[in-house]
């Protein structure tokens, strides 16, 4: 069974710094990994898809890499701010686009 | 576009009593998951359809959960009766594409249900 962990489960952090939240997965076999954003009482909201073929996805300030033989990820958020702050998942696809996700980490940017 | 639809968005019901979600995915997309999500936890699949079939549903606890996706477009997922363990955020999820090809999935606002 794919097991997905993400560390650290929380971050505080000042606002302007660039962080880097950590992913891990058990199985290699994935097609994809897709980090998500999730604000209090909301739904999730995609940040960065990634195919097992690459190794690296750019948006704005975020960049997610991913190295599958290792089965890591991570996700690198240049000069945070304090919109920023939400819990952050990270999810690898089987066959069939169903998704294993971690537990997320909670993200909270000061001023 | 409009994006993925749930209804309602909060739910607060006694146990034993029935309860009904509504999704409608994104126009055009062939797959449509159930996610249900835990305070504190990740979410799990519970159902996966394609078109009005459903192709995973091994996670569903079929003695007290259904679901159906009537044409293959919106999707309603029941509970009948509800227990306290329940409580929930019930999230739909769609995608354009089916097996063997996955691609980036998108997400609706989720229903949270409290049982009482």
């Amino acid at each position: 069974k794919q097991e997905v962990t993400q560390i650290p489960a929380a971050l505080s952090v000042p606002e302007g710094e660039n962080l880097v939240l950590n992913c891990s997965f058990t199985d290699s076999a994935i097609y994809n990994l897709q980090w998500f954003r999730q604000d209090p009482g909301k739904g999730l909201t995609s940040l960065l898809l990634i195919q097992s073929s690459q190794r690296e996805q750019t948006s704005g300030r975020l960049n997610a890499s991913l190295d599958k033989s290792s089965g890591r990820s991570t996700l690198y958020i240049a000069d945070s701010q304090p919109g920023d702050s939400a819990t952050y998942l990270c999810a690898v696809a089987r066959g069939g686009g169903a998704l294993n996700f971690g537990k997320g980490t909670s993200l909270l940017v000061t001023p | 576009e409009a994006g993925v639809v749930q209804s309602p968005r909060y739910k607060i019901i006694e146990k034993k009593q029935p309860v009904a979600f509504w999704c409608n995915p994104i126009s055009g997309h062939n797959t449509l998951y159930w996610y249900r999500q835990n305070l504190g936890q990740g979410p799990e699949l519970l159902i996966r359809y394609e078109n009005e079939e459903a192709v995973d549903d091994s996670q569903l606890p079929k003695d007290r959960f259904s679901a159906e996706r009537l044409k293959g477009v919106d999707s309603t997922l029941k509970i009948q009766p509800a227990e306290l363990g329940d409580s929930a955020v019930y999230l739909c999820a769609s995608s354009p594409e089916g097996t063997g090809v996955t691609t980036e999935a998108f997400f609706g606002q989720g229903t949270r249900l409290t049982v009482v």
